[in-house]
């Protein structure tokens, strides 16, 4: 299987910062990508697939780049909302398998 | 306006059985694989399993492989989760999600439905 690995597992950032996800697969999955935006209580929520290809809906803030082995989502103005735990996916391959995940939280 | 409503969790003993359903609208369910994504307490995401659009292909993750079956029912416009020899490390939400254009990423999830496995 296919280790996702994100970093870092938490980060406390203030309003209006701008923040930066790091997602490292095991071996090269091209573009084969997604992230997800998780609340508490609440199902995940999808931001970008492709790697970089934003979701209808999702603000222009949220922005994805990579291919091969090295992901990152950035924010570029963090948002009161946008505070939640964020999860890489890799779909290159069965099974498919999550980060553990990056809990962004208030500083 | 695209929906997915789980149902069917609640407690149960080691060993036994529960079938999860997962019914959706809003969309034309018979064109879209599906599939299950779980979450222990606290924990983070896992796949379970999917399904293609008319139920002839399904895969599932080794820790569930031979214990669970994907169905669905497309004239019910419904998807479900036979779980079969449950054990405590199967306790999580379980998520139906859809699969946009068959590409293995999942949009959008259930609200979710908990399992819990005890004695």
């Amino acid at each position: 299987a296919i280790r996702m690995t994100q970093s870092p597992s938490s980060l406390s950032a203030s309003t209006g910062d701008r923040v930066t996800i790091t997602c490292r697969a095991s071996q090269g999955i091209s573009s084969y990508l997604a992230w997800y935006q998780q609340k508490p209580g609440k199902a995940p929520k999808l931001l970008i697939y492709a790697a970089s290809t934003l979701q209808s809906g999702v603000p222009s803030r949220f922005s994805g780049s990579g291919s091969g082995t090295d992901f990152t989502l950035t924010i570029s103005c963090l948002q009161s909302e946008d505070f939640a735990t964020y999860y890489c996916q890799q779909y290159y391959s069965y099974p498919l398998t999550f980060g553990q995940g990056t809990k962004v939280e208030i500083k | 306006e695209v929906q997915l409503v789980e149902s069917g969790g609640g407690l149960v003993q080691p060993g036994g059985s529960l079938r999860l359903s997962c019914a959706a609208s809003g969309f034309t369910f018979s064109s879209y694989w599906m599939h299950w994504v779980r979450q222990a307490p606290g924990k983070g995401l896992v796949w379970v399993s999917r399904i293609n659009s008319d139920g002839s292909s399904t895969s599932y993750a080794d820790s569930v492989k031979g214990r669970f079956t994907i169905s669905r029912d497309n004239a019910k416009n419904t998807l479900y989760l036979q779980m079969n020899s449950l054990r405590a490390e199967d306790t999580a939400v379980y998520y139906c999600a859809r699969d946009p254009f068959g590409g293995n990423w999942f949009d959008p999830w259930g609200q979710g439905t908990l399992v819990t496995v005890s004695s």
